[in-house]
């Protein structure tokens, strides 16, 4: 079955760029999203990349995709407070209708 | 902007009861999801619904479980009778198709005593 992993911790530094990793299994995914979750609230959808790009950018957000090694990355620049939550992996496959997300990595930004 | 809207955001039921977690799905949508995420854990697939019928579920969709769109703009969850490890968020979520990303709404939380 699909498993996705992820680091389960951050910690970053106010205007520093955080990079957050993720690694899956399941070769025929075609999306791959990062959703946000912050305290008590439910699932922001931030971004997702289609398979068969390697990059996208969106503003201060930047996805990264190794299909090869199923690496996948999220890059936020200038790390601010309110980007503080809990960040979720997930993919998709053209097989299934469902989403596995890994287990979330918390992000914590300091002054 | 459309979003994905969901009642109550805080159920409280006792052991045995049954409960149904209401959702309303972005409009033009028509995929169905129901999530779960027990606290400190992982978010599980439970539910994907479309066309008035599952499509795919989860070894957490047992017979406890149900889903229905009773109208032309609800999604509802219903289990039967609780049990204390059902006590989660529950997550309803819907796309456009099945290659869409999935909008997720605030959640339900859902306490059993």
């Amino acid at each position: 079955g699909e498993d996705v992993e992820q680091s389960l911790f951050l910690s970053v530094r106010e205007g520093d760029s955080s990079v957050i990793n993720c690694t899956y299994t399941d070769s025929s995914s075609t999306y791959l999203y990062w959703y946000k979750q912050e305290p008590g609230a439910g699932l922001q959808l931030l971004t997702y990349i289609f398979s068969n790009m390697d990059m996208k950018q969106d503003q201060r957000l930047t996805v990264l995709l190794n299909k090869k090694d199923k690496h996948l990355s999220l890059r936020i620049a200038d790390t601010q407070t309110g980007d503080s939550a809990i960040y979720f992996c997930a993919e998709n496959s053209s097989n299934d209708y469902k989403l596995s997300f890994g287990a979330g990595t918390t992000v914590t930004v300091r002054a | 902007e459309p979003e994905v809207t969901q009642t109550p955001s805080h159920q409280v039921t006792q052991m045995g009861q049954e409960v149904i977690l209401r959702c309303v799905p972005i409009s033009n949508h028509l995929y169905f999801y129901w999530y779960r995420q027990i606290l400190g854990q992982k978010v599980e697939f439970l539910v994907s619904f479309y066309n008035n019928e599952i499509s795919e579920k989860s070894e957490i969709f047992d017979d406890q479980f149900s889903v229905e769109r009773p109208d032309g703009s609800n999604f509802t969850l219903k289990i039967r009778s609780t049990k204390l490890e059902d006590s989660a968020m529950y997550f309803c979520a819907s796309s456009e198709g099945t290659n869409n990303e999935q909008f997720f709404g605030p959640g339900t939380r859902l306490t059993v005593l």
